[in-house]
């Protein structure tokens, strides 16, 4: 089956501490996107890549790196200067940007 | 700039009522497409359906309608005979052809729908 995956469900960072987020696709999509969500609220943008090996800063890139190093693969980590990171974290892709996107399961991040 | 207003931010219903959950864009381009999604209590956004600029057609899927009204920019979505399965956070999403960033989403509306 075709679709997008996240892992892990759950994951808890320590103060200072960096950690990655995965999302794979085995859609074919050239485009994919991360999203982060706080509880009530809407999405924000944190980063794209609309082709392998290239990527852009979308609305609150900072303290958030990502790399595209597989067209199925577009990890993000959350660095320790991220001073808020509790927050649910979605990654999507679509065949092409500003196509249609479509949503992987999403990965919640916990500060202990 | 584009933008997009979902002025609603909750709505209670009782179960079999309909309900309508508005959108309202704003956008300089001539070509884009407005989306649907549904997010579940789970959490995943789950795409409901795309409509293109140039297709004012509504469309109507099972209990679902959706409404697109260039006139007044919107795209309204419908709810016929609500069930409890219904209950969820519904996004509308704008994207242009040839300006501005990839999606914008809408601020969302929480739909709950009560036995």
């Amino acid at each position: 089956d075709g679709g997008i995956t996240q892992s892990p469900k759950y994951l808890f960072r320590k103060e200072g501490q960096n950690v990655t987020l995965s999302c794979e696709q085995n859609l074919n999509h050239d485009a994919m996107y991360w999203y982060r969500q706080d509880p009530g609220q809407g999405l924000r943008l944190i980063y794209y890549s609309q082709i392998v090996n290239d990527f852009q800063k979308g609305d609150i890139a900072e303290g958030y790196s990502v790399s595209r190093e597989k067209k199925e693969s577009f990890p993000l980590t959350v660095t320790s200067a991220q001073k808020n990171p509790t927050a649910f974290y979605l990654c999507a892709s679509s065949s092409h940007s500003r196509e249609t996107q479509y949503f992987g399961p999403g990965t919640r991040l916990l500060v202990l | 700039a584009q933008k997009v207003t979902q002025a609603q931010t909750e709505i209670s219903v009782v179960e079999k009522e309909d309900v309508t959950l508005d959108c309202v864009y704003e956008t300089r381009d001539t070509t884009y497409y407005l989306f649907w999604y549904k997010q579940p209590p789970s959490g995943e956004l789950v795409f409901l359906i795309r409509r293109n600029s140039f297709d004012e057609q509504n469309e109507i899927s099972g209990r679902y309608s959706w409404n697109f009204q260039k006139s007044t920019s919107s795209f309204n979505f419908t709810i016929t005979a609500s069930q409890v399965v219904d209950s969820a956070v519904y996004f509308c999403a704008l994207s242009e052809r040839n300006y501005g960033q990839n999606f914008v989403f809408g601020p969302g509306t929480r739909l709950s729908v009560l036995p």
